[in-house]
């Protein structure tokens, strides 16, 4: 089958740690994205990449990192100096039209 | 910056009706317009596209319309049903510029009585 996987569904942190989530597409997307998404903001862009090795900044960037070392992986790292990284995170992929999502993961940080 | 707005947070309809979701955006239109369902705890589904120059877009009991002059979107749900009952998120895509984004509105959560 193909389709986005995200691991883990659910992760917990404490404070002043970085974690970092996992995002695996067998659909052979060039472009790659991950949103955060909490209570009544909608969906917002942090990162995005259109080829391997090549990635852009979203809307909200700060306090996150992304790689796109293989074109099947984009993982992103949630740094120590995001402010408020308690959120749902949904990574997608595209060929430039309709994006399919992942299941998400959802990060909590205590 | 583009703004994009979902008419309401919250949308309650009997069971049967037709549901008529609406999406409004500022300053330009964009190359597309696309639907999306979201389901509690879920990643968002693609539903349909609609392209600056089409007006009117169907499948099965779905119907999206675009209005470059109103600049706005309606989302119908013909005969709608407890299992349509989700949110539904309007995007837009500028794609049309290379840049493969889509800026999301917030969402309408449809419900039924």
């Amino acid at each position: 089958d193909g389709g986005i996987t995200q691991s883990p569904k659910y992760l917990f942190r404490k404070e002043g740690q970085n974690v970092t989530l996992s995002c695996e597409q067998n659909l052979n997307h060039d472009a790659m994205y991950w949103y955060r998404q909490d209570p009544g903001q909608g969906l917002r862009l942090i990162y995005y990449s259109q080829i391997v090795n090549d990635f852009q900044k979203g809307d909200i960037a700060e306090g996150y990192s992304v790689s796109r070392e293989k074109k099947e992986s984009f993982p992103l790292t949630v740094t120590s100096a995001q402010k408020n990284p308690t959120a749902f995170y949904l990574c997608a992929s595209s060929t430039g039209g309709e994006q399919y999502f992942g299941p998400g993961t959802r990060l909590t940080v205590t | 910056s583009q703004k994009i707005e979902q008419n309401s947070e919250a949308l309650n309809i009997q069971e049967g009706k037709t549901a008529t979701l609406t999406c409004n955006y500022t300053n330009y239109s964009p190359a597309y317009l696309q639907w999306y369902r979201q389901d509690p705890g879920r990643g968002p589904v693609f539903l349909l596209l609609i392209r600056e120059n089409e007006k009117e877009k169907r499948k099965e009991r779905l119907k999206v319309t675009f209005d470059t002059t109103l600049k706005q979107s309606l989302f119908h749900i013909t005969a709608s049903q407890p299992a349509d009952s989700a949110t539904y998120l309007c995007a837009l895509d500028y794609s049309g510029a290379g840049s493969y984004q889509l800026t999301f509105g917030k969402g309408t959560k449809l419900g039924h009585t």
